[in-house]
């Protein structure tokens, strides 16, 4: 079973500048859930689609956004890049079905932006 | 939100067992508390979760205090390759939505 794979592992920006970053789940996985993971503040959780839809949205600002399509991949993108926005960019996919929080987390290994 | 807290970092000497505690003391009923655990360079990966009763698997044990507002974390014999960042959080319904809050993770290191 192939797991949660992240497009692109690396990727350097200029401030200013805008990145999508792409998840793909495991097969049969429709919720997809994205964090960003810095070194002084951790794992923050950034936005949950499910079918399409965003369930869920952290405290990020509205540079932030993200899209999943049809077949549960999911896109994010963040506009106008700022120094800040340098991290690891994760995504995680589940079978998002409500089991009373018990679902398991399948990770991805991430996507490294530097913003210069 | 229900938040976590954790010891920023841990030692242990390898073959011995491991602790790791969390607090959750704004726990609510229906939150479940995982772990996870990050290895260098890698996404988490899951480690273990429960409700309210203490819980085993092939990677560790889960020790659930009886008011829930903590929880232990428990390598039985720790290995090199147990070296990681262990993030305890809360899996919670929220609105009719799952919601996932992170703590800022124990940083596990194991000593030859």
């Amino acid at each position: 079973k192939a797991g949660v794979t992240q497009t692109p592992r690396y990727l350097i920006k200029t401030r200013g500048q805008q990145v999508t970053l792409s998840c793909s789940p495991i097969s049969g996985h429709r919720s997809v859930s994205w964090y960003q993971q810095t070194p002084g503040q951790g794992l923050q959780f950034l936005f949950e689609y499910f079918s399409e839809t965003q369930r869920n949205k952290g405290n990020f600002p509205g540079r932030f956004s993200g899209r999943q399509f049809s077949n549960s991949r999911s896109e994010m993108n963040v506009s106008t890049l700022e120094l800040g926005d340098s991290a690891l960019y994760l995504c995680a996919s589940s079978t998002g079905l409500a089991q009373g929080g018990t679902g398991e987390l399948f990770f991805g290994e991430g996507s490294r932006l530097t913003v210069l | 939100d229900a938040k976590t807290t954790q010891p920023n970092s841990m030692e242990s000497n390898e073959e011995e067992p491991v602790h790791l505690p969390c607090n959750h003391s704004t726990i609510s009923g229906t939150d479940y508390i995982h772990w996870y655990r990050q290895l260098p360079s890698q996404g988490p990966e899951y480690v273990i979760h429960g409700l309210t009763s203490n819980v085993n698997n092939r990677m560790a044990s889960l020790a659930i205090a009886e008011d829930r507002k903590s929880s232990t974390l428990i390598l039985h014999r720790a290995t090199l390759r147990d070296a990681a960042v262990y993030y305890c959080i809360l899996r919670h319904l929220s609105g009719g939505y799952q919601k996932v809050t992170f703590g800022i993770g124990t940083k596990l290191q194991v000593i030859p």
